[in-house]
């Protein structure tokens, strides 16, 4: 079973750019026809879809945040990115990858999560 | 977008107990798109079920999925310890792709 492992800065300035990666173990990124996702906790509250990619290239985000995000693979590196922009406190949460099934449907391998928080 | 709804918010029940957790959508959702999470504290979450009622790799048949349409079910027949946690519903709508979470039910020790 893979492995997923998020990293990046656990604190943000408002109004910057969040850029988290998620470092693949234990198979391809690039094989397997997986959508590889990110998805975020508020503390205490529940999951929100962020977007996930399927190795093909083709990308799917969710319209609240369509107009802040992007995410990549980087398949020599066997990583996956989040850039969110213009970040603000109601940002602040844990992100996590995942690994969805071949049609997106469910997410079966999840990482640990970073916890970023969005302050001055 | 679909709205998942889930109820109660905390269920507070004794170990051997059977826990029923439900989840109402907005909107009619297909049995095949349905998926139960657990999160333990501190834990990233785990499939549980997926296709409303099949259990995920490892899962003990204690848990099971059913319902169709707006309402589903996540049964735990006889509760152990370590199920105490938050169980998150999932559904995949298509064209354009959007997945969205109900909000989580409690699962506590009373």
């Amino acid at each position: 079973q893979v492995q997923l492992q998020e990293s990046g800065p656990g604190l943000v300035k408002p109004s910057q750019t969040l850029s988290l990666t998620c470092t693949v173990s234990g198979g391809s990124i690039s094989s397997g026809g997986y959508y590889w996702t990110w998805i975020r906790q508020h503390p205490g509250k529940g999951l929100e879809w962020i977007a996930y990619i399927h190795h093909s290239g083709s990308t799917y985000y969710n319209p609240s945040l369509m107009s802040r995000v992007s995410i990549s693979v980087d398949t020599s590196k066997n990583q996956l990115s989040l850039n969110l922009g213009s970040v603000s406190a109601a940002d602040t949460a844990v992100y996590y990858c995942a690994k969805g099934d071949t049609f997106g449907i469910r997410f079966d391998s999840w990482g640990r999560g970073t916890l970023v928080t969005v302050s001055s | 977008e679909i709205v998942l709804t889930q109820s109660p918010g905390t269920l507070s029940l004794s170990p051997g107990e059977r826990a029923t957790l439900s989840c109402r959508a907005s909107q009619s959702v297909s049995s095949n798109y349905l998926a139960w999470y657990q999160q333990k504290p501190g834990q990233a979450p785990s499939l549980l079920i997926y296709g409303t009622s099949s259990r995920a790799a490892g899962i003990p048949d204690r848990f099971s999925g059913s319902g169709s349409g707006t309402d589903f079910t996540l049964t735990i027949s006889r509760l152990e310890p370590e199920d105490f946690a938050v169980y998150f519903c999932q559904q995949y709508g298509s064209s354009p792709p959007l997945v969205t979470f109900g909000g989580g039910t409690k699962v506590e020790i009373k």
